[in-house]
């Protein structure tokens, strides 16, 4: 039972445009939410987080938002830059639960020049 | 400061062998989990350490082991290897455990191939 989902398994984005993640979650437990880019032959790199007593958090060019409701989250990166070009990946965990986190299966990202 | 360091990057083993994997954490984080990247199963939590305690362990058998030492430094240990515990392991830090600002840090992890 997957319960974090990244439908989308690859995007392709021009440079300078928007690049939107999408990512959804079953369990009504979680509460903290993260997103994290993977380049190859590295270790996954936070990237940004956000709670659930917040629907928004932005740094920088990366904003993610949270619609609980629909057990939704989704990734903006504004403007796409060719070294955004990774693997994006979703993660969700229970407080109680301490560092266990739960991960979507990636969402590839291309930013063409 | 040093970021999340794993030994050995790469290791081939043979079925049956078992292995260690090691990991030094970010000076300062107590707490230390690691993953298991496959491409079917993607990256699957294994089990979280947090001062020398496990706090929290994920859905593998009981081949997989781990602890901690007293200055945060991890090792995980896998018996009886299969064919199918050929793996990117990840080792992850975090200052706290369970806290909303002290995200994981990951390495680049150990790549294990069983033959």
């Amino acid at each position: 039972d997957q319960q974090v989902k990244q439908n989308s398994p690859s995007l392709s984005v021009q440079e300078g445009r928007i690049s939107i993640l999408n990512c959804d979650y079953t369990n009504s437990m979680f509460d903290y939410f993260l997103w994290y880019k993977k380049y190859p032959a590295e270790g996954p790199t936070f990237l940004i987080s956000i709670s659930s007593i917040k629907d928004k958090n932005e740094d920088g060019r990366f904003t993610v938002f949270l619609n609980k409701s629909a057990k939704h989250l989704s990734l903006h990166i504004v403007p796409s830059q060719p070294g955004d070009s990774a693997v994006y990946f979703c993660a969700a965990s229970e407080g109680a639960a301490g560092n266990k986190l739960t991960f979507g299966g990636g969402t590839r990202v291309l930013v063409k020049p | 400061k040093a970021g999340v360091t794993q030994t050995p990057r790469y290791l081939i083993k043979t079925r049956g062998q078992q292995v260690t994997l090691s990991c030094s954490p970010i000076s300062g984080h107590r707490s230390v989990s690691w993953y298991q990247q496959t491409p079917g199963q993607g990256l699957q939590f294994l089990f979280e350490y947090f001062s020398e305690t496990q706090r929290n362990k994920g859905n593998f058998p009981g081949r997989f082991s781990g602890r901690q030492f007293s200055n945060s430094r991890s090792e995980m240990n896998v018996s009886t290897l299969e064919l199918g515990d050929s793996a990117l392991y990840l080792c992850a830090s975090s200052s706290e455990s369970g806290q909303y600002n002290s995200p994981l840090h990951f390495g680049n992890g150990t790549r294990l191939t069983v033959t």
